[in-house]
């Protein structure tokens, strides 16, 4: 069964202090790797699609990268309003399109 | 371009009462998918629908059903409600492909009481 485990599950920075978070995963097969970024009470933002180990993607003050057992998103000089829960998710073999969540990080960017 | 909307937003029910959850997918979009995302974890797939059939199923039991429409739209629908299915229920669309990435909607917020 495909899992993933997000870690940490809180961080606080400061304004202008980057971090990464780790996404780990067991999946046999992978088809893709996924992004998202989701405020309180709201449906999930998509940010980015990874495919294959070594591959990384950029959008703004993030930054994705993927190898084969792990995925990290990078957040350089972080700003208040990039405060939401990041959440990874992995899409395993088969016909459909499942995809299997960790249970996201919490970050919180402080003035 | 009409992004995933979902109706209603929020619904409070009673305990073995039925719900049903609309969708309807981002514009160009013809599969559809529910999620189930209780307070704190992640979303947890329940099935997909294309070409108005379940394609794929995840760990729920028959109480949840679906349907999807010829214009691609989609109903969730949970009988004899649980506590436990108190929840956010998020519907994300895609086009029908293998590496097709799924946009997600604001979600209906299901309280059980």
């Amino acid at each position: 069964e495909d899992q993933v485990t997000q870690s940490p599950e809180a961080l606080r920075l400061q304004e202008g202090e980057s971090s990464s978070l780790n996404c780990s995963y067991t999946v046999s097969g992978l088809r893709g790797l996924f992004w998202y970024r989701q405020d309180p009470g709201k449906g999930p933002e998509f940010l980015f699609t990874l495919y294959s180990a070594g591959e990384e993607k950029e959008k703004e003050r993030l930054k994705a990268t993927l190898t084969k057992k792990e995925s990290f998103l990078h957040i350089t000089a972080p700003k208040p309003e990039d405060s939401a829960t990041y959440l990874c998710a992995v899409q395993g073999p088969g016909g459909g399109n499942k995809l299997t969540f960790g249970t996201g990080t919490q970050l919180k960017v402080e003035l | 371009d009409a992004g995933v909307t979902q109706s209603p937003t929020h619904l409070i029910k009673t305990r073995g009462q039925q719900v049903t959850l609309r969708c309807s997918p981002k514009s160009g979009h013809d599969t559809v998918s529910w999620y189930q995302q209780a307070l704190g974890q992640g979303p947890q797939f329940i099935f997909q629908y294309y070409e108005e059939e379940e394609r794929q199923r995840g760990n729920f039991p028959d109480r949840f059903s679906g349907h999807q429409f010829p214009n691609y739209s989609s109903e969730l629908n949970v009988n004899a409600l649980l506590l436990g299915d108190s929840a956010l229920y998020l519907c994300a669309s895609s086009l029908r492909g293998l590496q097709e990435t799924q946009y997600f909607g604001p979600g209906t917020r299901l309280l059980v009481l």
